[in-house]
């Protein structure tokens, strides 16, 4: 059973647009929510992070949004650079940002068109 | 530079023949860990590690052993390899257990098992 979903495998953008990465969890005991950025034949790398007592938190481009009552939350990306081309994981853990419990998503690839 | 390796970065071998992937950072970081990566699963988490001589078992440790003699050093060894742990690995160390935010990532190790 899959606790956290990235229903979208890709997404296409055009350099300057926002890009709108999405994903949904099931347990509601996670408390902190992570985004990571994957380029290829390299590890992944930390984003941006919110806990759930915020519903938003902002870094440069980047702006992570949380929903509890929908269990859903997205990365906005804006304006959108080539560079940001990578697959991005969503991450979720009940342990107030432990990473014993860290649950990913299966990632969704962005492409960012120039 | 602060960094996690792993060696080897590629590696082909036949079932049943064991092999151990090297897992080392240099940050003097007290949690380490390893997860597995596979087509439309994302990533998941096989052991992770708080402490010297402390482990435990994420969500898919079958199959795997772990231990965690120095701090700097947390290898992954498979006993008897079958074809279904064909994937691509990463090890993972943050400064302490609750560091999800702060988590470094291998290259990756991809591992195919004939």
């Amino acid at each position: 059973d899959q606790q956290v979903k990235q229903n979208s495998p890709s997404l296409s953008v055009q350099e300057g647009r926002i890009s709108i990465l999405n994903c949904d969890y099931t347990n509601s005991m996670f408390d902190y929510f992570l985004w990571y950025k994957k380029y290829p034949a390299e590890g992944p790398t930390f984003l941006i992070s919110i806990s759930s007592i915020k519903d938003k938190n902002e870094d440069g481009r980047f702006t992570v949004f949380l929903n509890k009552s929908a269990k859903h939350l997205s990365l906005h990306i804006v304006p959108s650079q080539p560079g940001d081309s990578a697959v991005y994981f969503c991450a979720a853990t009940p342990t107030q940002g432990g990473s014993e419990k860290l649950v990913f998503g299966k990632g969704t690839k962005l492409t960012v068109n120039p | 530079e602060a960094q996690v390796t792993q060696n080897p970065r590629y590696l082909i071998t036949v079932t049943g023949k064991k092999l151990t992937v090297t897992c080392s950072q240099n940050m003097n970081h007290e949690y380490m860990s390893w997860y597995r990566q596979d087509p439309g699963l994302g990533l998941r988490q096989i052991y992770y590690s708080m402490n010297v001589e402390v482990t435990d078992k994420g969500d898919v440790p079958e199959g795997y052993k772990v231990s965690r003699k120095e701090k700097r050093n947390f290898p992954l060894i498979l006993e008897s390899p079958s074809p279904n742990q064909t994937s691509l690995y990463f090890c993972a160390s943050s400064i302490t257990l609750m560091g999800a935010d702060t988590q470094y990532f291998g290259p990756g190790t991809r591992l195919t098992v004939l």
